[in-house]
């Protein structure tokens, strides 16, 4: 039973250019949740999204950056004209149904280097 | 709004030693209160819960409880061990939207040495 995958595992980008992240979440999970770590910090939240729908984005930098669900396929978290300072670890998370059961399954990241 | 805070790291022990990672929350409401663990490279697992005030979470030999009257969840283990290395991260439940939103603290960074 895979756990939750993300790719690419390690990303470098050159200011400017975008940077696409994905993630499939576990299967039978519905709920996906994106978090921004910076070097040496705790994990910041960024988006919860459920399939086709975006359902809280108050992490979310106004600019630049968006995600989606689409009904198939995996989770994308997009940045757009990269800077330096969005070189981070972006983890995604999954979880099979609305609620607080507060377990949430973590895929290994996405490690992100802006040149 | 939410937060969480905990000890600043890194702590270091010796093999053996007796750990204690403080964690305190300021919410509204009454949260679920985690406790996360990230090995080098790896993502978060969850290493244990507490949903309700005076519950004990426990796994792995840790231990947690849920101390409403002073709004904290303090990781302990009696015996640390070389292999719990690994930054460790306080979390509650976001009440808001109903969901499994987590908020974080900042880690504890834990280095053990034989």
């Amino acid at each position: 039973n895979a756990g939750v995958m993300q790719n690419p595992r390690h990303l470098v980008r050159r200011r400017g250019q975008e940077a696409r992240l994905r993630c499939s979440p576990m299967k039978g999970h519905s709920h996906v949740y994106w978090y921004r770590q910076l070097p040496e910090e705790g994990l910041k939240f960024m988006v919860y999204l459920q399939k086709e729908n975006i359902i809280d984005e108050s992490g979310m930098p106004k600019e630049r950056f968006s995600a989606e669900f689409p009904k198939e396929g995996p989770s994308i978290l997009r940045i757009q004209q990269v800077v330096r300072g969005d070189s981070a670890a972006y983890f995604c998370a999954s979880s099979p149904r609305t609620g607080i059961t507060g377990e949430l399954f973590f895929g290994e990241g996405s490690r992100l280097t802006v040149l | 709004g939410n937060s969480v805070t905990q000890m600043e790291g890194p702590v270091t022990l010796s093999e053996e030693a007796f750990l204690t990672i403080n964690c305190t929350y300021t919410a509204t409401g009454y949260p679920s209160l985690f406790w996360y663990v990230q090995y080098p490279g790896e993502g978060l697992q969850l290493l244990l819960k507490a949903t309700k005030a005076d519950d004990k979470g426990s796994n792995k030999g840790f231990e947690a409880t849920y101390r409403k009257e002073t709004t904290s969840f303090h990781l302990e283990k009696g015996s640390v061990q070389v292999s719990d290395s690994a930054v460790y991260f306080c979390a509650l439940s976001d009440l808001k939207f109903n969901t499994d939103k987590l908020i974080f603290g900042t880690g504890t960074r834990l280095q053990v040495f034989p």
